[in-house]
């Protein structure tokens, strides 16, 4: 069992703007410890979204915004595209496990 | 370019061992420290271990401690996973990721990922 709580799934319709949640622990995002957020398309590998809390990698569009505060952290899709219609996870490091840790996974569909 | 390529899974029985290897190119293999990633069927990510940049230290998920071990060698560029006393819930696909330190460790580099599956 993780120790990142997110969302099962979240939707929307093209164009809306939908968020991810991403709640943790005074061991690991209240910690200090930076997040990161990934995208995982079917049957392929996970790719990095927003890195070190709210920076976005060379590609990623600027729809794509994250967010962080306190023991929790979120993920911004602004304007969704079908492209978008993907698997995201979160992921910090825990000291209290002396480990990283990712989020339970959040499904966007696209509507 | 940069590119991790994994090998080595395959179908085991429970009990026994398998070794996963990461073969790395495009980028300096020894500056940077690697993860593996596994994760079960219809499953979430699952933070497998991780080796510094010059193997001096690792640290292990409790799932696995005592049981895998990460190795790499610098010489050929590659990151290896020896698994023992496997368990049907070691089943799962495992990827290799690059840890960028200037990213605040996020896993910027992951392999495509090669498949363990632990039945009997």
């Amino acid at each position: 069992q993780s120790v990142l709580t997110q969302p099962p799934s979240v939707s929307g319709a093209p164009g809306q703007r939908v968020t991810i949640s991403c709640t943790g622990s005074s061991s690991n995002i209240g910690a200090g410890y930076d997040v990161h957020w990934y995208q995982q398309l079917p049957e392929t590998a996970p790719k990095v979204v927003i890195y070190g809390n709210n920076n976005r990698p060379s590609g990623v569009p600027d729809r794509v915004s994250g967010s962080k505060s306190g023991t929790s952290a979120s993920l911004a899709i602004t304007g969704l595209q079908a492209e978008d219609e993907a698997d995201y996870y979160c992921q910090s490091y825990d000291s209290s496990l002396r480990g990283y840790v990712f989020g339970t996974g959040t499904k966007v569909t696209v509507l | 370019q940069v590119q991790l390529v994994e090998s080595g899974g395959g179908v085991v029985q429970p009990g026994r061992s398998l070794r996963l290897s990461c073969a790395a190119s495009g980028f300096i293999f020894s500056d940077y420290a690697m993860h593996w990633v596994r994760q079960a069927p219809g499953k979430g990510l699952e933070w497998v271990a991780v080796i510094w940049y010059d193997g001096s230290n690792k640290y292990y998920a409790d799932s696995v401690k005592g049981r895998f071990t990460i190795s790499r060698d610098n010489s050929k560029n590659t990151l290896y996973l020896q698994m023992n006393s496997l368990r049907a819930e070691d089943t799962a696909v495992y990827y290799c990721a690059r840890d960028y330190h200037d990213w605040g460790d996020a896993f910027d580099i992951w392999g495509q990922g090669t498949m363990v599956t632990v039945s009997s």
